[in-house]
């Protein structure tokens, strides 16, 4: 089975710091794993993915996400915090090897907190 | 006109009331999703169509029914439902499911709230 773990439910950072969201996965085979990130009152929008090849991947709205292997993580980063990045984020794995199952399988959430 | 409508956005109903959710994707998408997000929980997928057949399905009770007429609509049909069914349902769709590498296109969100 695929399961995504986002360990804190609110990160408070302030303005014109660096950020960093939380994932760690599980999966049987090698992972997709993916950022969305949602807006109030609105839905989920595709920050970036890693599918293959560097691990440092890079998205929408300057963030980029690390994918590292040994320790089943992917961590979200920003190099610099704005408040309009005040949002909810969700990670969310896909297994390769996991025929049966073509969906994604996403984490609980971290609320983003960006202090002005 | 954005890419995923839903509506309603909001509905309360009753316990032993009818009602249904709709869904459209303006995208020509193939393969559509319904989620259900509870706070603090994960994302719940609920259904998933593919080319209008249903391949996947989460063990969701059967007071939840899904529809798909044809790739651009889905519905989820609702009777019966318990508090604890509110949340906020989305629905996504996206291009290809076997081969698709992850980037779903949600709709806003019908926040259901039974009383």
């Amino acid at each position: 089975a695929q399961s995504v773990a986002q360990p804190e439910d609110q990160v408070n950072v302030a303005e014109g710091n660096p950020l960093t969201v939380k994932c760690t996965y599980s999966v049987s085979g090698n992972p997709y794993l993916f950022w969305y990130v949602q807006y109030p009152n609105r839905g989920l929008q595709f920050l970036l993915k890693y599918i293959t090849g560097d691990n440092l991947v890079k998205g929408s709205y300057g963030f980029e996400a690390e994918f590292n292997k040994s320790q089943t993580s992917f961590h979200l980063k920003k190099p610099s915090a704005l408040v309009s990045d005040s949002a909810l984020y969700f990670c969310a794995v896909r297994d390769i090897a996991h025929t049966g199952r073509r969906a994604l399988t996403f984490g609980s959430g971290t609320r983003l907190q960006v202090q002005p | 006109e954005t890419g995923v409508t839903q509506t309603p956005r909001h509905l309360v109903m009753g316990m032993t009331n009818k009602k249904s959710l709709k869904c459209e994707q303006h995208l020509g998408h193939n393969a559509m999703y319904w989620y259900k997000q509870s706070a603090k929980k994960p994302l719940e997928l609920m259904f998933v169509y593919s080319l209008e057949e249903r391949v996947e399905n989460n063990s969701v009770p059967s007071r939840f029914s899904p529809e798909c007429p044809n790739s651009s609509h889905l519905f989820l049909h609702l009777h019966t439902l318990q508090p604890e069914d509110s949340a906020l349902y989305l629905c996504a769709s996206s291009q290809g499911y076997q081969e698709n590498t992850g980037e779903l296109f949600f709709g806003e969100g019908s926040r259901l709230t039974v009383l």
